[in-house]
């Protein structure tokens, strides 16, 4: 068990629709990452949250959003769903923030959307 | 920009048989490197990294990988696997720079232990 929690583990739903993905990551942990894996692109980082603000922004789509809340929890917004969004979404967190030395990410379970 | 290139997309091999997993990275600059293991419907699990020092890393489950500059290389190895080591297994490159800390990743190495 790493620490980092996801839910919901499984999700269903619609061309067309709207969907939340949550995170917590490990206790004391200010650094929230979210990757994408597909069978076409492999994993994928989308987006890095540091203690609340955005820190880096990789291959993520305009119709998806993140945001990290003061409880430092993290929720990926994914719309307008397209059966090519179909994938297993990590979050992962760290300790690592500027001048510190750690870069061990920690991912959860991650959660698999199936878009139908 | 970095990548990663694992060059074998499975690798079938005895149990009790030794085995090497392939990972190359393409960059002009030092950078950090590790490798992750996803079990059946699992998560990633870190088996080691490599940030400085010893080119040669130990790490969880007896895995270990030899760091070669020269070859831009992190090829993971263990000398006796078991059925249990079945799993898909990736090797990732962290940029150097600080401000943040994306990974990127292989696409992947199954390893298929047979009985």
């Amino acid at each position: 068990d790493s620490g980092v929690t996801q839910t919901p583990k499984h999700l269903i739903t619609a061309t067309g629709q709207r969907v939340t993905l949550r995170c917590s990551p490990r206790s004391g942990d200010l650094s929230v990452y979210w990757y994408q894996q597909s069978l076409d692109q492999g994993l994928q980082f989308l987006i890095q949250y540091y203690n609340g603000e955005e820190r880096a922004k990789g291959n993520i789509l305009e119709r998806f959003s993140a945001q990290q809340f003061p409880d430092l929890h993290s929720e990926l917004n994914l719309s307008s769903l397209e059966l090519g969004d179909s994938a297993l979404y990590f979050c992962a967190s760290s300790a690592t923030g500027s001048g510190t030395l750690s870069y061990e990410q920690y991912f959860g379970p991650g959660t698999r959307l199936t878009v139908t | 920009a970095q990548s990663v290139t694992q060059l074998d997309s499975q690798v079938p091999v005895f149990e009790e048989a030794p085995v090497e997993l392939r990972c190359n990275y393409s960059s002009s600059v030092s950078v950090y490197l590790f490798w992750y293991v996803q079990y059946p419907n699992q998560g990633l699990q870190l088996l080691l990294k490599y940030l400085s020092g010893s080119t040669l890393v130990k790490g969880i489950n007896g895995f270990e990988a030899e760091f070669n500059k020269s070859q831009t290389s992190f090829h993971l190895r263990k000398p006796s696997v078991h059925i249990s080591d079945t799993a898909e297994y990736f090797c990732a490159v962290l940029p150097p720079g600080g401000a943040t800390n994306k990974l990127i990743f292989g696409t992947g190495t199954l390893l298929a232990v047979q009985p």
